[in-house]
């Protein structure tokens, strides 16, 4: 299954400033995603990224506020944009798996914390 | 409510002793994946049963579903401390512009002491 570099794994941030997140993969993918999980909850879905053509995001997420690029079909960033403590979570991305019975993998997280 | 709800919420036990979860879910699968997740930390894959399979084992897990029912658990046998973490279970949407998604249940934080 495919390996995931997630960079910064944490990171703490002033409030109206954005942080762009890096998800490279060590392998080809088509479909990579963008999840949020904020504190003591699951995992909510921001975003689809597909490799040239724009991300779909979910309701409740909009591409001023969460900026995507997938440039390649190894590597995505995600922008947290004009940040309010609100934005306080871990950030993660995950690929589909290819062919058989494995699960989805994921990247080890961003913890952003907003002041 | 959410795709995917898990009980209990949180689960305290001795090592050696056996942790079962439940998750339900609302819409047709095509298989549902369980997860843990160390100290808010990346997801770890554990184990997926499809919507045909009853029941799977893998080492010290085992995974039932019951599509009539809508529900799926896992069980730990001979749970160590290092079991400890979040555990998730989670469903793919199968089709249309939402293909791949995954939907998570909220989890079931499992403690093990020692």
């Amino acid at each position: 299954s495919a390996v995931i570099s997630q960079k910064p794994s944490r990171d703490i941030c002033q409030r109206g400033t954005s942080l762009t997140i890096q998800c490279q993969v060590d392998s080809q993918v088509t479909m990579m995603f963008w999840y949020r999980q904020q504190p003591g909850q699951s995992l909510t879905l921001i975003a689809t990224a597909n490799q040239g053509s724009e991300a779909t995001y979910e309701s409740g997420f909009v591409i001023d506020k969460f900026p995507i690029s997938r440039p390649n079909l190894t590597f995505s960033t995600l922008t947290v944009s004009n940040m309010s403590p609100e934005d306080s979570s871990i950030y993660l991305c995950s690929v589909i798996p290819g062919q058989g019975s494995y699960g989805y993998t994921f990247g080890s997280g961003t913890r952003l914390t907003v002041v | 409510s959410q795709q995917g709800e898990e009980d209990p919420q949180a689960l305290s036990i001795q090592e050696g002793e056996n942790a079962t979860m439940n998750c339900s879910y609302k819409t047709s699968i095509n298989n549902l994946q369980w997860y843990r997740q160390n100290s808010g930390r990346g997801l770890v894959h554990l184990i997926l049963i499809r919507s045909n399979e009853r029941e799977k084992h893998s080492g010290r897990l085992r995974v039932t579903l019951d599509t009539s029912k809508k529900s799926s658990s896992l069980l730990i046998t001979a749970s160590r401390a290092a079991d400890t973490a979040s555990y998730f279970c989670a469903t793919p949407t199968t089709g249309g512009t939402s293909y791949g998604k995954l939907t998570f249940g909220q989890g079931t934080i499992l403690t093990v002491h020692p």
